[in-house]
């Protein structure tokens, strides 16, 4: 199976911060990667698809970059709506995985 | 608009069964990829189970293989996550989810999703 871990677990930070959250594959993923942000009671929803491309809807604040076995997802100004946890997922094979997750929260 | 809802969830006790479902709307349910998810405090996110668009092929955990089976009826929208032998470690909110786009190529099932539905809580305790 390929674990993904991610880094920090948490990080505080005030609006209008750039936020840079990091996903290690156990193996190359190519960029098989994507990245779901979720909010306290509700489903993931996704945001980052094929490494580096924007789902439909999500503001271009949200940038995804890597390949192979290291990933990066930057907010480039967190808004107040941006507090969430977020978790990069691989698509590489099965078991589809998932990282451990990062919260932002408010500084 | 997409709507997924699932449903089904509840308490059981450990062996026991349950029977969760997905009900789809707003898209070419045929089409699509459909997958479960399950979500623990302690385990995050996991993956359980993907079913292809037209249902031959399916794909499972090692966690649940051989416990849970995941089936579909296209003529009604829905998919279906039965689970046996249930464990106090199945305990989890359960999601459905949508292959975020259409694929009409090979290893569709290796996948993003979006959107996902609402989740519904299975509880394994005695």
């Amino acid at each position: 199976d390929i674990q993904m871990t991610q880094s920090p677990s948490s990080v505080s930070a005030s609006v209008g911060d750039r936020v840079t959250i990091t996903c290690r594959a156990s193996q190359g993923i190519s960029t098989w990667l994507a990245w779901y942000q979720q909010k306290p009671g509700k489903a993931p929803k996704l945001l980052i698809y094929g490494a580096s491309s924007l789902q439909s809807g999500v503001p271009s604040r949200f940038r995804g970059s890597g390949s192979g076995t290291d990933f990066t997802l930057t907010i480039s100004s967190l808004q107040p709506e941006d507090f969430a946890t977020y978790y990069c997922q691989q698509a590489d094979s099965f078991p589809l995985t998932f990282g451990g997750g990062t919260k932002v929260e408010i500084k | 608009e997409v709507q997924l809802v699932a449903s089904g969830g509840g308490s059981e006790q450990p062996g026991g069964s349950l029977r969760l479902s997905c009900a789809a709307s707003g898209f070419t349910f045929s089409n699509y990829v459909m997958t479960w998810v399950r979500q623990t405090p302690g385990e995050g996110l996991q993956w359980v189970s993907s079913i292809s668009a037209s249902g031959e092929s399916t794909y499972y955990a090692d966690s649940v293989k051989g416990r849970f089976t995941v089936s579909r009826d296209n003529s009604k929208n829905t998919t279906d996550l039965q689970m046996n032998s249930l464990r106090a470690e199945d305990t989890a909110i359960y999601y459905c989810a949508k292959r975020f786009r259409y694929c009409s190529g090979g290893s569709c099932e290796l996948s993003w999703f979006d959107p996902w539905g609402q989740g519904t809580l299975v509880t394994v305790s005695s």
